[in-house]
């Protein structure tokens, strides 16, 4: 499943440091955003969501913080793992009362012992 | 293991071949897609499927040809293929108009 060929920015930290993704979309009237992590050779797998009436959404390490001023979004990762390396990818739905999803570029996380 | 199983999970096919991608969830689920992930676009939605009437055609060139016989079953049609269709080609599931996708782990195809 990883994206072979494709010329990703990769975030490298230290295990048990603090990771901060970053992703910028368009479209201003975008009310949902989503975090999908896509480990080498699987499918993307949801982590967390956060809907435009929410500036910050907390899960079980990890936080998104949405600031719809300037149209960004971000998933901060608390005390990064090993097994927190992956392509992290950031996903918005277009219209149409299904899940049409747009996705980033992604970010590949690299962690480091 | 996700709840979206896809067959085969590596295929290498010539141009001239006629070959199929197997999707199968487990999950209740009624609404379906197919997305195509490469070097050259990290994931494209190709096809959507919902309550299994095809609701969403990404202009997807017609060498692919997309199956949803029943709520639980998708398949990829794939017929005189380009090269350049070498990629990984991902399935999912969601509730309809809910917010999550459960992805497959992936077919990866190479197109000779």
């Amino acid at each position: 499943g990883e994206s072979v060929g494709l010329h990703l920015p990769t975030l490298s930290v230290q295990e048990g440091d603090n990771s901060i993704i970053n992703c910028a979309y368009s479209n201003s009237a975008s009310d949902y955003f989503i975090w999908y992590k896509q480990e080498s050779g699987k499918g993307p797998q949801f982590i967390i969501d956060i809907r435009s009436n929410m500036d910050k959404r907390q899960g079980q390490r990890v936080t998104v913080l949405l600031n719809k001023t300037v149209k960004h979004l971000s998933l901060q990762i608390a005390a990064t793992q090993p097994g927190d390396s992956a392509v992290y990818f950031c996903a918005e739905p277009f219209s149409g009362g299904y899940n049409k999803l747009i996705f980033g570029a992604g970010t590949r996380l690299a962690v480091h012992p | 293991e996700t709840g979206v199983t896809q067959t085969p999970r590596h295929l290498v096919m010539g141009m001239t071949n006629k070959k199929s991608l197997k999707c199968e969830q487990h999950l209740g689920h009624n609404a379906m897609y197919w997305y195509k992930q490469s070097a050259k676009k990290p994931l494209e939605l190709m096809f959507v499927y919902s309550l299994e009437e095809r609701v969403e055609n990404n202009s997807v060139p017609s060498r692919f040809s997309p199956e949803c016989p029943n709520s639980s079953h998708l398949f990829l049609h794939l017929h005189t293929l380009q090269p350049e269709d070498s990629a990984l080609y991902l399935c999912a599931s969601s509730p309809y108009g809910a917010g999550e996708l459960f992805f497959g782990e992936g077919s990866r195809l190479t197109v000779l």
